[in-house]
């Protein structure tokens, strides 16, 4: 069974600089997706980024970007300019190529300081 | 966009009653719905996987007599969470998907269900 793990329950940044959400997972599969979602005190879903693990190159999305590296099964987000707005719980999670289940890592919250 | 809304936002209720939740995508068709549940501080754990005009598929340990999903129609998933009882309280939150392989789930708000 595939599992995600998420090392850091909480981090800090300050506001403009770079933060780096570890992530790893465990799978014997090829083919697959991993997601970064954001949950803000709103408690609403917000997907930040996804990954084709078929793909090489990192994805990004304006001020976030994944390190994904298969062979590692790592898939570490970063959070560049940093803005108090990030702060939030954020998850990584793993989808198997033919199955619709998304499966979630704990979290980690992020604080944002001034 | 991908808008998906959940219906009520909050609930109260008696224990012994029952509570329904609808989950609606806005402006797709969602061959697929999910329903998820969260405890405090916790991650979404997986209750439920439906798809539109068949029973749905649940996760194992979920009640599927104490937790009723239907999903009548491309856009509407209902959960029915039946002779409610305070160990039922958590916040539950649906997800939608459109057909085609790859394609990402989109959230609803979720919902905050408290027993008394």
């Amino acid at each position: 069974a595939q599992t995600v793990t998420q090392s850091q329950p909480e981090m800090s940044v300050q506001e403009a600089e770079t933060v780096t959400l570890s992530c790893t997972y465990d799978t014997s599969e090829s083919d697959y997706y991993l997601f970064w979602y954001k949950q803000p005190p709103s408690r609403q879903m917000i997907l930040v980024i996804r990954q084709e693990a078929y793909k090489q190159q990192n994805a990004t999305e304006n001020r976030f970007s994944v390190n994904f590296q298969k062979a590692a099964k790592s898939f570490s987000l970063k959070i560049s300019d940093s803005q108090l707005g990030d702060a939030a719980m954020y998850f990584c999670a793993y989808r198997s190529f033919n199955t619709d289940k998304l499966i979630f890592g704990t979290g980690t919250r992020l604080q944002v300081f001034p | 966009g991908a808008v998906v809304s959940q219906h009520p936002s909050r609930v109260i209720c008696k224990s012994g009653t029952s509570v329904k939740i609808e989950c609606r995508s806005l402006d797709f068709q969602a061959t697929t719905m999910f329903w998820y549940r969260q405890f405090p501080k916790q991650s979404l754990m997986l209750m439920a996987t439906s798809n539109e005009g068949s029973k749905a598929t649940y996760e194992q340990g979920v009640e599927k007599d104490k937790f009723l999903i239907n999903h009548a129609s491309l856009t509407l998933s209902t959960l029915t969470v039946t002779s409610a009882h305070p160990e039922d309280s958590s916040f539950y939150i649906c997800s939608a998907r459109r057909w085609g392989r790859g394609e990402t789930q989109y959230f609803g708000p979720g919902t905050r269900l408290l027993v008394l």
